[in-house]
């Protein structure tokens, strides 16, 4: 059985960075392309970056380019996204989701239930 | 930069009916790369539909997608109890992106 597990999540002020963690586990982790996906209090989906599968893609969205960097380690079975310069519109249930494939198709079969990031002074 | 319209953004419907959701994109979408999500309250999404027509594991058949290049539908045959949600389109390839989903609700 296919399990992502997010964590690191949390209350962070304005201008400071968090790492957000994700544990994979039920499929091989380095076949697969990753991402991280948010979605803010009541709205929809952003896709926020994604990693192929071995690191030698990565995209980002342009709300997050510069700020966010993603980035794996297949040896843990592990997706992280380290978050600097955050703001109050990051402020969203962070999602660690698993491609179809091992490019960046962008096209997530598992998702995590997620881990919520809340900037505010 | 691919922009998806849902329509509409909410459809009130009675279980056992008919359900068609309609996802449109600024411009065409390559190679049908098409998906279709489904959340429930509290829960994280859930992959349907990919390919703009191909069912991913698991999911009922009385889910269907349909069409290509800017117009794409998806539609639940009979609505059960377990089908009220909000259901998201969108758009992979590169720079994925979603539609601002529309929700099935109980009549």
């Amino acid at each position: 059985e296919v399990q992502l597990v997010e964590s690191g999540g949390g209350l962070v002020q304005p201008g400071r960075s968090l790492r957000l963690s994700c544990a994979a586990s039920g499929f091989t982790f380095d076949d697969y392309a990753m991402h991280w996906v948010r979605q803010a209090p009541g709205k929809g989906l952003e896709w926020v970056s994604g990693i192929s599968w071995n690191s030698g893609s990565i995209g980002y969205a342009d709300s997050v380019k510069g700020r966010f960097t993603i980035s794996r380690d297949n040896a843990k079975n592990s997706l992280y996204l380290q978050m600097n310069s955050l703001r109050a519109e990051d402020t969203a249930l962070y999602y660690c989701a698993k491609d179809m494939g091992d490019g960046l198709l962008g096209n997530f079969d598992y998702w995590g239930q997620g881990t919520l990031v809340t900037v505010s002074s | 930069e691919i922009v998806l319209t849902q329509s509409p953004g909410t459809l009130s419907l009675s279980p056992g009916e008919r359900a068609t959701l309609s996802c449109r994109a600024s411009q065409s979408v390559s190679s049908s790369y098409l998906a279709w999500y489904q959340q429930k309250p509290g829960q994280a999404p859930r992959l349907l539909i990919y390919g703009a027509s191909s069912r991913a594991t698991g999911i009922p058949d009385r889910f269907s997608g349909s069409g290509s290049g800017t117009d794409f539908t998806l539609t639940i045959s009979r609505l059960e109890p377990e089908d009220f949600a909000v259901y998201y389109c969108q758009q992979y390839g590169s720079s994925p992106r979603f539609g601002g989903g529309t929700k099935v609700e109980i009549k």
